[in-house]
């Protein structure tokens, strides 16, 4: 089974709201991402999260906070989001961080900022 | 830095019409290559991973070949049903690069 499940499919939120994405694998792997798409373009790294440490944080504003509460779960929580940041948020993991493991992607949520 | 360039943006392909898609990098240590297809609103489904030059895989009508500087998606007697944008990108150090994608759709 190579399903990553990810939490609520669609989201609208207030700039004034909190929120939280959730991510769920039972694959074993033990690195996890999220990635932010906007339309026609390709998926652009936010965080990595290896052996539940976050590894990588692409300089992502504060008002993203994630999560990794153990291995096989990925929360990324919402704060004071911009109108701008209306995307498909998704979720993604792999064996590893490293040694070129393919990563696993989630169905996204589709998030509304209004 | 990596950077990963594909080309053509955009393919119209009639059934049938064989054709291939490039994706051009240049990555400090390639750990992999990667190619995927993504289906609109949805996330993108792995295909294949390549290590190293001179590597090819195949999957039904698709086969992925890589050298030193470029990798190729050649696509045989495509489907309707392969229409999507197919995605490539490279591992380096501990994250993948991807490329803009390019947009297929075969017409029946």
């Amino acid at each position: 089974d190579t399903e990553v499940t990810q939490t609520p499919k669609h989201l609208v939120m207030g700039m004034t709201n909190k929120k939280s994405l959730k991510c769920e694998q039972h694959m074993g792997h033990r690195a996890m991402y999220w990635y932010k798409q906007k339309a026609k373009k390709p998926p652009e790294l936010m965080f990595v999260y290896s052996y539940e440490k976050l590894s990588i944080n692409e300089s992502v504003p504060s008002r993203f906070s994630p999560e990794c509460p153990n291995s096989s779960l990925l929360n990324l929580h919402l704060h004071a989001l911009q109108p701008e940041d209306s995307a498909l948020y998704l979720c993604a993991s792999s064996q590893g961080q490293f040694d070129g493991y393919e990563q696993y992607f989630g169905p996204g949520t589709r998030l509304t900022v209004t | 830095e990596d950077q990963v360039t594909q080309s053509p943006e955009a393919l119209r392909l009639q059934e049938g019409e064989s054709s291939s898609l490039n994706c051009s990098y240049t990555v400090s240590g390639l750990r992999g290559l990667f190619w995927y297809r993504q289906d609109p609103g949805k996330g993108p489904e792995f295909l294949f991973t390549l290590y190293s030059a001179g590597e090819e895989k195949e999957k039904e009508r698709l086969k992925a070949t890589l050298t030193k500087k470029e990798s190729f998606l050649h696509i045989t007697a495509p489907k309707p049903e392969d229409s999507a944008t197919y995605l490539c990108a490279v591992q380096g150090a501990g994250k993948s690069t991807f490329g803009d994608g390019t947009t297929l759709t075969v017409k029946p």
